[in-house]
Parts: structure tokens; C-alpha cells; sequence
């Protein structure tokens, strides 16, 4: 099936700076979602958005789902050294057995 | 609290044998899926459930089976077959669609 091309690949920055990463395809979605998996663990919802146009935050989270349906972007503001990990994009048209992943950005925040 | 459990979090197998990796979720959802996530990739389908009793293959279902005999659990056993079995494996829950998966903390399993 078809993957979601994500980038970038991976985030060095330093505590403080915003971050903005995203997800494309070539494919429309009718749901993005944006996970955080951090070290030996499973991924964790951060924001799921349901409607083309729709920006949603959660915290300093921030994530928009593209007009044209074939996109999306997550900023994280005044990141804090609890924001390292790797974020995902899934996308989702029909029933949850087709959501695609993106293959991830690694963030990694310096003090 | 609600939530999946996949265990064991660490499995180590020799080449050859199979091997089972458990998934149970309180959540009550009716959908379970099986994911297998490698470095530098997106996560891939394995297998998935809607309902109990009922399974449907993935992306990459080959060398891998599943059972669905109670809602609340969803094995899955990495076959002999499977030729490049050692990954992190996920396993996820969901109540109707559209609604977000729920993750497990996976399980990595190591076949040397």
C-alpha cells in the first residue's frame, strides 16, 4: 500500500525553537493524525483532524489538514526537551484498515 | 485504566520456531490490527479485525497468523515462514470508523 512521503527525516534543534514538519501524498485523505512515539514504546495520538482546511491545537501542538485533502502539517512551538521522539502522519480515507503511515520525524531537542 | 497490553515487551526466538505475541484491550473496541514498524519506515499492516471471529490480511501477511475468538484479544504468531521476522510489533484498537487507532507499547521480537 501506499506510504506517505514525511519530512524532514530528522530535527536537530535547540530548546526554545519552533519545529514544523509535514506529510504528503498523492492520494486524498478524509482524516489526518499526527502520532509521537517516543523510545520502546507505542505511538500516541497528538491531534486528528477530520475536515480539509481544519487547523487544530492541542498545547503548543499545531496541526492543519490541507486544503486540497493531500496534506498535512504539524509545528510544535517553543519546543522543551520532552518534545524528542518521532512524530507521525497518518492518513486515513475510508475505514481504519486503510491508513497509511508516514515513516516518521525524529526530533531531537538540545538544552 | 483502558488501554491495550502487548506482551512480552522483549521476545527472543531462534530461527525456525514460531513464536506468539499477545494483545488484550479494555477498550471494548470491535476493530484490532497488527502493525510492524522497522527503522526508517512507516508502520505496516499485518493483519486486521473488525469483529470477533473474523480476520482480514494486511499489507504483509505472508509468514504471519491471527485468531479473533474473544473481542478483548488479538494474537498474532510469527510463523517459520515469515523471512525477516525481527521488528518492533504493534498492536492497535479502534471503536468505529472513522476514529484514531490506540496503540499497544509493542513488543520486539529478536530471531537470531
Amino acid at each position: 500500500g501506499q506510504q506517505l512521503n514525511q519530512s524532514p527525516q530528522s530535527m536537530f534543534i535547540q530548546e526554545g525553537e519552533d519545529v514544523s514538519m509535514n506529510c504528503t501524498s498523492s492520494s486524498i485523505f478524509n482524516t489526518w493524525l499526527w502520532y509521537k512515539q517516543e523510545p520502546g514504546e507505542g505511538p500516541v495520538l497528538l491531534i486528528a483532524l477530520y475536515k480539509a482546511g481544519e487547523l487544530t491545537s492541542n498545547g503548543r501542538l499545531t496541526a492543519q489538514f490541507g486544503i486540497t485533502r493531500k496534506d498535512s502539517f504539524l509545528n510544535i512551538s517553543a519546543s522543551i526537551p520532552s518534545d524528542v521522539g518521532i512524530y507521525f502522519c497518518a492518513g486515513q480515507l475510508g475505514n481504519n484498515n486503510d491508513m497509511r503511515f508516514g515513516a516518521g520525524t525524529r526530533l531531537t531537542v538540545k538544552p | 485504566d483502558g488501554g491495550i497490553t502487548q506482551s512480552p515487551k522483549y521476545l527472543f526466538r531462534k530461527e525456525g520456531q514460531n513464536v506468539t505475541l499477545s494483545c488484550e484491550q479494555n477498550l471494548n473496541h470491535d476493530a484490532m490490527y497488527w502493525y510492524r514498524q522497522d527503522p526508517g519506515q512507516g508502520l505496516r499492516l499485518i493483519y486486521y479485525s473488525q469483529i470477533v471471529n473474523d480476520f482480514q490480511k494486511g499489507d504483509i501477511a505472508e509468514g504471519y497468523s491471527v485468531s479473533r475468538e474473544k473481542k478483548e484479544s488479538f494474537p498474532l504468531t510469527v510463523t517459520s515462514a515469515q523471512k525477516n521476522p525481527t521488528a518492533f510489533y504493534l498492536c492497535a484498537s479502534s471503536g468505529t470508523s472513522p476514529s484514531p487507532l490506540h496503540f499497544g507499547n509493542g513488543t520486539r521480537l529478536t530471531v537470531t
